[in-house]
């Protein structure tokens, strides 16, 4: 089963504009929360994580907003640029399932000049 | 501080035969995740190792298997190669804890042929 889904696998923005990712989970054990960014053939880069204790965490541009009721997640991008274009995937882990990264399918994200 | 190195980064072999991957973890990260990607099924865990022992495992079959060195290192193993085992696979460095951020090696591209 799928238990991190990105239901969206491609969002188009316009550059200066902003850019929301959603993720939805589906284990009520996951307690950790975390955004890729990932170009093809590279591994993933960290972006920006979230506990569950929290319901918001932003790092500069990058905001990321858990509502943990609705097992929803969201990547917020003010302003976008061109060169965040890639893919970003949402994982998630359980602090019982020690380091394990669950993650979703991924969306490809284009921000055009 | 050193990222994560995984060699090698491109291998091709040919179906039937072993191939055996390495990853230098982030000095002071005693967690190393392995993980396939491929288009079809997206970023899947194959397992964890942590202070030499597997700690998680993923749906995998048995033709898969890792272990973890003493200075942390890791290889993975894959024997009897099939073609479908062609996909990027990525190790991931982390600290001991399930709440904090793994960061990615650039990955090794497996061909079988």
């Amino acid at each position: 089963d799928q238990q991190v889904k990105q239901n969206s696998p491609s969002l188009s923005v316009q550059e200066g504009r902003i850019s929301i990712l959603n993720c939805d989970y589906t284990n009520s054990m996951f307690d950790y929360f975390l955004w890729y960014k990932k170009y093809p053939a590279e591994g993933p880069t960290f972006l920006i994580s979230i506990s569950s204790i929290k319901d918001k965490n932003e790092d500069g541009r990058f905001t990321v907003f858990l509502n943990k009721s609705a097992k929803h997640l969201s990547l917020h991008i003010v302003p976008s640029q061109p060169g965040d274009s890639a893919v970003y995937f949402c994982a998630a882990s359980a602090r019982s399932s020690g380091s394990r990264l669950t993650f979703g399918e991924g969306t490809q994200l284009t921000v055009n000049p | 501080k050193a990222g994560v190195t995984q060699t090698p980064r491109y291998l091709i072999k040919t179906r039937g035969q072993q191939v055996t991957l390495s990853c230098s973890p982030i000095s002071g990260h005693r967690s190393v995740s392995w993980y396939q990607q491929t288009p079809g099924q997206g970023l899947q865990f194959l397992f964890e190792y942590f202070s030499e022992t597997q700690r998680n495992k993923g749906n995998f079959p048995g033709r898969f298997s890792g272990r973890q060195f003493s200075n942390s290192r890791s290889e993975m193993n894959v024997s009897t190669l099939e073609l479908g085992d062609s996909a990027l696979y990525l190790c991931a460095s982390s600290p001991d804890r399930g709440d904090t951020e793994a960061f990615f090696g650039q990955g090794t591209r497996l061909t079988v042929v």
